[in-house]
């Protein structure tokens, strides 16, 4: 149980376009999910906490025009990198809160690599 | 986001030995307090989590030791294995509110054969 998925693994694309991460809790309920960026041999920064019918809460420094974020349903999740820029590089996780938990336990997903050329 | 320290940065132990992994924390309003571990290229994976009102959790070869008046918790890895190589990380969270992780910066665990 508890399993996250990401999709796609892994997209290249071009400046100046925009790239949609999906994340799906496939065995349980999220009304919370989190996404992340991890730069190389780094640790994992916190951009933004996604609430199933409401707005994002963004981290401070980012941009909430530049990360678009969707909570549709209470099993996925959308991370939408408007007009990337090769800055914008950078390996995307998305975690989800077990609602029905007893602790915090957040499960991650396997990650989206993004490389804008 | 409140800190939390974490070392050593990176670790190399020979296989059936112990790993340990310190973290402290500075926000005495965190009250969940999980370890991750991850490998090249893939998501942290939940490895074992605790609360504060027990000073130890065992899973395994796994155990979280937690000591809230110094505000500390380590993890321990009994009888290491070179399968047990890996990134590991700790994190802390506050049980409501957003309830957001905060990370710690991760220790590159490498377990010799």
């Amino acid at each position: 149980g508890a399993v996250v998925s990401q999709h796609p693994s892994r997209v290249i694309c071009k400046s100046g376009t925009s790239v949609k991460i999906e994340c799906r809790s496939l065995d349980f309920q999220a009304t919370t999910m989190f996404w992340y960026r991890q730069f190389p041999k780094q640790s994992l920064m916190l951009m933004a906490t996604s609430n199933e019918g409401s707005k994002a809460t963004y981290e401070q420094g980012v941009e909430k025009d530049k990360f678009l974020i969707n909570h549709a349903s209470l099993t996925l999740s959308t991370l939408t990198v408007t007009s990337a820029h090769p800055e914008d590089s950078s390996f995307y996780i998305c975690s989800a809160r077990d609602q029905m938990g007893q602790g915090n336990e957040q499960y991650f997903g396997p990650g989206t690599r993004l490389t804008v050329t | 986001q409140q800190q939390v320290k974490q070392s050593p940065q990176s670790l190399i132990v020979q296989k059936g030995g112990i790993s340990i992994i310190n973290c402290a924390y500075e926000n005495t309003a965190f009250d969940y307090f999980p370890w991750y571990q991850q490998f090249p290229g893939k998501g942290p994976a939940l490895l074992i989590a605790i609360r504060p009102d027990v000073s130890e959790k065992k899973e395994g070869r796994f155990t979280i030791s937690f000591n809230k008046s110094a505000k500390q918790f380590s993890l321990h890895i009994m009888d290491s294995q070179p399968g047990d190589s890996a990134t590991y990380f700790c994190a802390a969270s506050k049980n409501t509110g957003r309830r957001a992780l905060t990370f710690g910066s991760g220790t590159r665990l490498q377990v010799q054969p």
